[in-house]
């Protein structure tokens, strides 16, 4: 049994450009959520997908945007990059909508320059 | 609104030393409580978990139960170990509607000493 994939993990962009990462979710899990980690905080959920479609969204910018796939695997979009959007971005699978079961990725360290 | 309140670190025992981190939390209705646990450059790993007032979450030795009365979920061990060093996140679960997303206070980083 695999667990979540997620990458790469390590990127640096600059200011203003366009960022996406990759998840590949956990066997048998149909649900992706997406956290944001920065230095020293808890993690801040952004959104999460089920069966392709966005179902639940934290208090972040449109210019956050995601993707499901139909093998459940998932993208996050980050547009017109800022300085505070550096993080540890984290992915987590689950086997339903309920937030139980959730397995996490090591994450994506975005840094913005 | 819904929010998770840890103590803050950095946490530094002795080996063997007992260990509690505190945790508060805020919420509306009845809440799942979780522990996560994050080892350096690794992702969450869920620790344990309790699920409606007076539950007992257990593993590893760490326990934390669920107290409604005073809105607390704080996590003890009684003897750490150095590979015990990491960061630990308390968390909070509600749904609304099929959402069900964590709420994660900032962080107890916990370093133990030979």
């Amino acid at each position: 049994e695999t667990g979540v994939t997620q990458s790469p993990t390590h990127l640096i962009k600059t200011r203003g450009q366009q960022v996406t990462l990759r998840c590949s979710s956990q066997s048998g899990h149909n649900t992706v959520s997406w956290y944001q980690q920065a230095l020293g905080q808890g993690p801040q959920f952004i959104f999460q997908y089920y069966r392709e479609e966005e179902n639940g969204r934290g208090n972040f910018p449109p210019r956050f945007s995601g993707l499901q796939f139909p093998n459940y695997s998932s993208e996050l979009n980050v547009n017109a990059l800022e300085l505070d959007d550096s993080a540890l971005y984290l992915c987590a699978s689950s086997p339903g909508q309920g937030g139980y079961g959730y397995t996490f990725g090591s994450g994506t360290r975005l840094t913005v320059v | 609104g819904n929010s998770v309140t840890q103590m803050e670190g950095p946490v530094t025992l002795s080996e063997e030393a007992f260990l509690t981190i505190n945790c508060t939390y805020t919420a509306t209705g009845y809440p799942s409580l979780f522990w996560y646990v994050q080892y350096p450059g690794e992702g969450l790993q869920l620790l344990l978990k309790a699920t409606k007032a007076d539950d007992k979450g257990s593993n590893k030795g760490f326990e934390a139960t669920y107290r409604k009365e005073t809105t607390s979920f704080h996590l003890e061990k009684g003897s750490v170990q150095v590979s015990d060093s990491a960061v630990y996140f308390c968390a909070l679960k509600r749904l609304r509607g099929s959402q069900g997303n964590l709420i994660f206070g900032k962080g107890t980083k916990l370093s133990v000493k030979p």
